[in-house]
């Protein structure tokens, strides 16, 4: 089946500083990357849907210039969370859409900003 | 009032019983509909598609009602295993392919 190989699953940093997510499709092109958050207890909320060779669209209330998404490749997608604060901290899922095995998810990351 | 919407129990149980869990969506132009699992501090897994006529996969039965904007899912003899967060899923229409997401529904099985 399609995989989606999501790094890395764990990841600590200090107030101020930039952290980099990466999914990557590993049998599949993926063509679109949605990125989701998820605070405990409540849904997954899309942040923004990645496309590949163009700009991302994203969903309200999310900043653009905070939030970073480049989907240079079929196979490869990142988020980068800039100048990180503690409300930041989360848990950040991305998933792609396969033709053949419908979505498929990221592992996540779980971002602890100190 | 949200899009998707689930109780968020949590349901506890004893192993064998048969629970069921539903959803209701806001938006009559939704196209398809699942069914995910989601285990703590885990990624979602999807553990079914619901067709409109209803679907079964082993001890798991979806249903939908368009008319009523109702997503159903029915898990009968339930295991320990089966305990984690059940979320229900809907596609957007407009070829978007937008995934909204319900709060889910927390099962907890217990001997």
């Amino acid at each position: 089946g399609a995989v989606v190989s999501q790094h890395p699953s764990r990841v600590i940093c200090k107030s101020g500083t930039s952290v980099k997510i990466e999914c990557r499709s590993l049998d599949f092109q993926a063509t679109t990357m949605f990125w989701y958050r998820q605070f405990p207890k409540q849904s997954l909320m899309l942040m923004a849907t990645s496309n590949e060779g163009s700009k991302a669209t994203y969903e309200q209330g999310v900043e653009k210039d905070k939030f970073l998404i480049n989907h240079a490749s079929l196979t490869l997608s990142t988020l980068t969370v800039t100048s990180a604060h503690p409300e930041d901290s989360s848990f950040y899922i991305c998933s792609a859409r396969n033709q053949d095995y419908g979505y498929t998810f990221g592992s996540g990351t779980r971002l602890t900003v100190v | 009032r949200k899009e998707v919407e689930q109780d968020p129990g949590p349901f506890n149980v004893p192993e064998g019983a048969t629970v069921a869990f539903n959803c209701t969506y806001s938006n009559s132009a939704s196209q398809s509909f699942f069914w995910y699992r989601q285990d703590c501090r885990k990624e979602p897994k999807l553990l079914m598609s619901v067709y409109s006529s209803g679907n079964e996969d082993g001890r798991f039965t979806a249903q939908l009602n368009r008319a009523s904007q109702y997503i159903s899912l029915l898990i009968r003899d339930s295991k320990l295993s089966d305990s984690a967060t059940y979320l229900c899923v809907v596609v957007e229409g407009g070829g978007g392919n937008k995934l909204t997401f319900g709060t889910g529904t927390q099962l907890k099985v217990e001997l």
